[in-house]
């Protein structure tokens, strides 16, 4: 059986970092792009970041560019979200999911930056 | 970037009713369109992808259609289990992106 698990959020001051983690496992981590999509509280969808099966290739939302890196750790079967500089606006519950329309989803994790 | 736009926001709708949802792109993504489902408090399901192909263990009674940029979401006959948020999200190419979202409603 597919399963993601997200894990890594908490309260973060405005300013500050956070990782965040995937563990997949139940299929052939290496094989699919994986991705980040995040939601404000009581609001939609948004994608953050993508990575391909290899690392390789790597895409960034512009609310996320510069501030953000994705990896993945074939070998673990995880992917991460490195996030720094953090802002209110990234306020949000942080869903890994597998392949490009997002076929399974982990139950999210969420990050709060508050002061 | 591709935005997609959702209509409506907000469905009133009773069981049994038959539910249409539209999404519209801003650009061709051929027939690169799933739609998703999400509960309160948890996260979204994947019901339709490649804009008509229903995902494994998802009830007939929904179906999709369209192509290029115009697409609908169609739940046949409304059960009790269907009061959610419904997406569309697009993938044509590495950059996602999703409509705004529809909540159908008692």
């Amino acid at each position: 059986q597919v399963q993601l698990v997200e894990s890594g959020g908490g309260v973060v001051q405005p300013g500050g970092s956070l990782r965040l983690s995937c563990a997949a496992s139940g299929f052939a981590f290496s094989a699919y792009d994986m991705y980040w999509v995040r939601q404000a509280p009581g609001k939609g969808l948004e994608w953050v970041a993508v990575v391909s099966y290899d690392g390789r290739s790597k895409y960034y939302s512009e609310s996320v560019r510069g501030r953000s890196t994705i990896s993945r750790d074939n070998s673990r079967s995880t992917l991460y979200l490195q996030m720094v500089s953090l802002r209110d606006a990234d306020t949000a519950v942080y869903y890994c999911a597998r392949r490009n329309y997002l076929d399974w989803w982990g139950q999210g994790t969420l990050v709060t930056v508050s002061s | 970037d591709i935005q997609m736009t959702q209509s409506p926001s907000t469905l009133s709708a009773s069981v049994g009713d038959r539910v249409t949802i539209t999404c519209r792109a801003s650009q061709n993504i051929n027939s690169w369109l799933a739609w998703h489902q999400q509960k309160p408090g948890k996260a979204p399901k994947l019901l339709i992808y490649k804009a008509s192909s229903l995902e494994s263990g998802v009830p007939s009674r929904f179906s999709g259609s369209g192509s290029g940029t115009e697409f609908t979401l169609t739940i046949s006959s409304l059960q009790p289990d269907d009061f959610a948020t419904y997406y569309c999200q697009q993938y044509n190419g590495y950059l996602l992106s999703f409509g705004g979202g529809t909540k159908v409603e008692v």
